[in-house]
């Protein structure tokens, strides 16, 4: 049974540091990984997918890396904001259908 | 274009009761899933449908089914509610079967059971 854990699970930063989120996962039999930001009592925004024959996938200040074989995937945010504060989760899909797998998520507090 | 919609975003019920909760995936997109989220237990697979039919389901009991139609919209039930089914009820959207590419989210249905 696949399952994913996130570390931290909650980091507080000033302004414009930037930061690294860490995702791992115990089956290695994984079609892609998706990370999400989740605000308080919203739904999930996609941010970043990874095929499993990627390495990374940058998308403005973000860039996620995944390192299949270890079974760990990374979320890099540079120059962080206040408008980063959020719960980031990420996810993983094996190789049958949709289904996603998350992890528990790491709520990131930005302070101005 | 337009997102994944969800209807409705509230709901409050009470123990026994049924609910049915529909969500709309992103135009042209034709699997949908569901999932459940919950402060214990976080981020919960319940079901996956594509073309009118499912294809994976969760470890949730036979009290919560869905279906889709022929327009890739799709409803979850739940029924004789009980307290631990209050959570967010999330339904994501994507273009096909098989985790080819990103999935979508909609905003949730936030069920409150008394």
């Amino acid at each position: 049974k696949q399952e994913v854990t996130q570390i931290p699970a909650a980091l507080s930063v000033p302004e414009g540091e930037n930061l690294v989120l860490n995702c791992s996962f115990t089956d290695s039999a994984i079609y892609n990984l998706q990370w999400f930001r989740q605000d308080p009592g919203k739904g999930l925004t996609s941010l970043l997918l990874i095929q499993s024959s990627q390495r990374e996938q940058t998308s403005g200040r973000l860039n996620a890396s995944l390192d299949k074989s270890s079974g760990r995937s990374t979320l890099y945010i540079a120059a962080s904001q206040p408008g980063d504060s959020a719960t980031y989760l990420c996810a993983v899909i094996g190789t049958s259908g949709s289904r996603l797998t998350f992890g528990e998520g790491t709520q990131l507090t930005v302070n101005p | 274009k337009a997102g994944v919609t969800q209807t409705p975003r509230y709901l409050i019920k009470t123990r026994g009761q049924q609910v049915t909760l529909s969500c709309s995936p992103i135009s042209g997109h034709r699997s949908v899933s569901w999932y459940q989220q919950t402060p214990g237990q976080g981020l919960q697979f319940l079901f996956e449908y594509f073309s009118e039919t499912q294809r994976n389901k969760g470890n949730f009991p036979g009290r919560f089914s869905g279906r889709q139609f022929s327009n890739s919209r799709s409803e979850m039930n739940v029924s004789t509610l009980e307290l631990g089914d209050s959570a967010l009820y999330l339904c994501a959207s994507s273009l096909d079967y098989g985790g080819v590419g990103t999935q979508y989210f909609g905003p949730g249905t936030r069920l409150l059971v008394l």
